[in-house]
């Protein structure tokens, strides 16, 4: 199983900061099959990211993602209020795995 | 629009059953990849199983191997989950959501608890 370790658990940042999420894969995550979702208090979570760069349709360019093998990163760059939440990473390297990050929480400073 | 609504979820005692239903609109079910994914706050986010458009189950956690059972009736738009021997750490909110890779399209889920 591939585990996926997210840091800095915690980010404390203002809007118009920088946040820079990294992600961590335990093996090689083939094909860069690697997706991020943003989660907000009693929400499901919406996609943001998938095949580790690629922006979902609707999803600001603020947002953008990197990375590949086993390290991925999540930028956003000039955080606006609503995008204070919780993120996690997710692979889909095979089908017979699928896991996610433990997450990382946005917080205002 | 995409809608995914789940239903079924409860209080059930350990070792007891339930079955978790979800019905789509707003696609054309039978094109899609379904998954089920659950959430605690301890655990976070688990990918619990997915299945083809077919019908054809293809993951499941190995948490949920041999107890939970996916399935899908296109006919009705509906996605199935039987869940079997169920214990505490079952206990979780339960997400539908649509494909296999990420998952663009997720239902608000439905809370299963297992407790005496």
């Amino acid at each position: 199983e591939i585990v996926l370790t997210q840091s800095p658990g915690t980010l404390s940042l203002s809007p118009g900061e920088r946040a820079t999420l990294s992600c961590r894969a335990s093996q090689s995550v083939s094909n860069s099959f690697l997706a991020w979702y943003q989660q907000k208090p009693g929400q499901a979570p919406r996609l943001l990211i998938y095949h580790a760069s690629n922006r979902v349709v609707g999803i600001p360019d603020r947002f953008s993602g990197s990375g590949s093998e086993t390290d991925f990163t999540l930028t956003i760059s000039r955080l606006e209020p609503e995008d204070f939440a919780v993120y996690y990473c997710q692979q889909y390297s095979s089908s017979s795995s699928r896991t996610f990050g433990q997450g990382t929480k946005v917080e205002f400073k | 629009q995409v809608q995914l609504v789940e239903s079924g979820g409860g209080l059930v005692n350990p070792g007891g059953s339930l079955r978790l239903s979800c019905v789509a609109s707003g696609l054309t079910f039978s094109d899609y990849y379904m998954s089920w994914i659950r959430q605690t706050p301890r655990k976070g986010l688990e990918w619990v199983s997915y299945i083809d458009p077919s019908g054809r189950p293809i993951y499941y956690a190995d948490s949920v191997k041999g107890r939970f059972t996916i399935s899908r009736d296109n006919a009705k738009n509906s996605l199935y989950l039987q869940m079997n021997s169920l214990g505490a750490e079952d206990t979780a909110l339960y997400y539908c959501a649509r494909g296999h890779h990420g998952l663009e399209f997720w239902g608000q889920g439905t809370t299963v608890s297992v407790s005496s």
